[in-house]
């Protein structure tokens, strides 16, 4: 059974910092990621797809790798503002089928301070 | 081009009761997921839809059901509900399978009292 984490699971950083967000998965078979921001009681945003083909992909001021051999993609946020304020997950879709299942990382809770 | 609706947005209802919750995803989009989003439990994949059919089920039990129109809209039904079942429950449009990045709803809170 896959299972995904997400370290850490809070993190706090002054305005203008680069940051580094975590992700692994336990079955290396997987067909694509993405990575999702989630507002307070909102819904989730797409910021990044990475076909398994792929190894980044890029995005203004983010950048997302993928790793699969060792299960592991990182998501690069760099000069972090105020609004990247959120909840950051990871999910991948398994290798099998053409079913679009995701299944989601425990998640990161990014605050950026003034 | 219109995002991901849900209605409504909000419910409350009470143990015992049913519930029916709607999703229009993107214009052109045929693929419908729904996910149960807790604290306890994170986001759990309910279901997935494309062209009216089931393609794939989470480990949900059958009071937990969805079906899909012709149009792409999609709704899903809770029967008896529990206290459990209390959630924010989201729905995700993609184009069509696996290979599309997919698009969430705001998502619908259900409060069961």
């Amino acid at each position: 059974k896959q299972e995904v984490t997400q370290i850490p699971a809070a993190l706090s950083v002054p305005e203008g910092e680069n940051l580094v967000l975590n992700c692994s998965f336990t079955d290396s078979a997987i067909y694509n990621l993405q990575w999702f921001r989630q507002d307070p009681g909102k819904g989730l945003t797409s910021l990044l797809l990475i076909q398994s083909s792929q190894r980044e992909q890029t995005s203004g001021r983010l950048n997302a790798s993928l790793d699969k051999s060792s299960g592991r993609s990182t998501l690069y946020i760099a000069a972090s503002q105020p609004g990247d304020s959120a909840t950051y997950l990871c999910a991948v879709i398994p290798n099998t089928g053409t079913a679009s299942k995701l299944t989601f990382g425990t998640g990161t809770r990014l605050q950026v301070t003034l | 081009k219109a995002g991901v609706t849900q209605t409504p947005r909000y419910l409350i209802k009470t143990r015992g009761q049913q519930v029916t919750l709607s999703c229009s995803p993107i214009s052109g989009h045929r693929s419908v997921s729904w996910y149960q989003q807790t604290p306890g439990q994170g986001l759990q994949f309910l279901f997935e839809y494309f062209s009216e059919t089931q393609r794939n089920k989470g480990n949900f039990p059958g009071r937990f059901s969805g079906r899909q129109f012709s149009n792409s809209r999609s709704e899903m039904n809770v029967s008896t509900l529990e206290l459990g079942d209390s959630a924010l429950y989201l729905c995700a449009s993609s184009l069509i399978d696996r290979d599309n990045e997919q698009f969430f709803g705001p998502g619908t809170r259900l409060t069961v009292l």
